[in-house]
């Protein structure tokens, strides 16, 4: 079984409107890190945001936050205001407590923000 | 505080020639990740080493590629022969290691893009 899920392949979103990139994951392990990352079309990897499966609150940074859906095994990305520096790949990531140092990717969804 | 650097950040090559792409990951970081990333099979784990020793390498396409670690502060990971469809984008990164995990993230390199004619 995949253990991050991205089912969007695409998005659109108008300027100044918000959206929701999903993400699900799979692990049997109580503890455990959800990490999102952003790679413009210059190619680099960015970190966004991280949840830890412990944390009580949604993680927000900015503009960024993380619908932590834990029965659901979801964490879903929200981008507030967009702007047309969001357009981009996003990516969903997970670390295990147990395997400790190993990440797992998802596919990624493509972001377009339409002025 | 420099991030993780990758050289040479763009490689032209020739089919069956030895490419050897480098990385210096963040001082103080233990872990360190080389992966890939194609159109057609998006980002994938190649392997990585934990304090230097390679923990899981089972991501390494086949003998022809290989990674070292010989020191903290710098890896290898080394093609030879190169063949076209080695053409992809290699990335470094690298973490806090064990203690902290899983709550630290990855930093990456800028990536190198290779291509093999």
């Amino acid at each position: 079984a995949q253990k991050i899920t991205q089912t969007q392949p695409g998005m659109f979103v108008q300027e100044k409107e918000a959206v929701t990139l999903d993400c699900t994951y799979d692990t049997s392990d109580p503890s455990y890190g959800l990490f999102w990352y952003k790679q413009p079309s210059s190619g680099e990897m960015i970190f966004l945001i991280y949840q830890g499966s412990y944390d009580q609150q949604n993680a927000t940074e900015g503009r960024y936050s993380l619908n932590f859906q834990k029965a659901r095994k979801s964490a879903n990305l929200v981008i507030s205001a967009s702007q047309l520096g969001d357009s981009a790949m996003y990516f969903c990531a997970m670390r295990e407590g147990n395997t400790g140092n190993q990440f797992y990717f998802g596919t990624g969804t493509s972001l377009t923000v339409i002025p | 505080d420099a991030g993780v650097i990758q050289s040479p950040r763009h490689e032209v090559t020739e089919m069956g020639q030895e490419v050897t792409l480098r990385c210096k990951p963040i001082s103080g970081h233990n872990s360190l990740f080389w992966y890939r990333q194609t159109m057609m099979r998006g980002l994938e784990l190649l392997i990585y080493f934990n304090n230097n020793v390679p923990i899981d390498d089972s991501g390494m396409p086949e003998d022809r590629f290989s990674a070292k670690m010989p020191n903290a502060s710098f890896s290898t990971l080394k093609i030879q022969p190169s063949e076209p469809r080695d053409s992809a984008v290699y990335f470094c990164a690298s973490s806090p290691g064990l203690a902290g995990a899983p709550y630290n993230e990855q930093f990456f390199g800028p990536g190198t893009r290779l291509t093999v004619l």
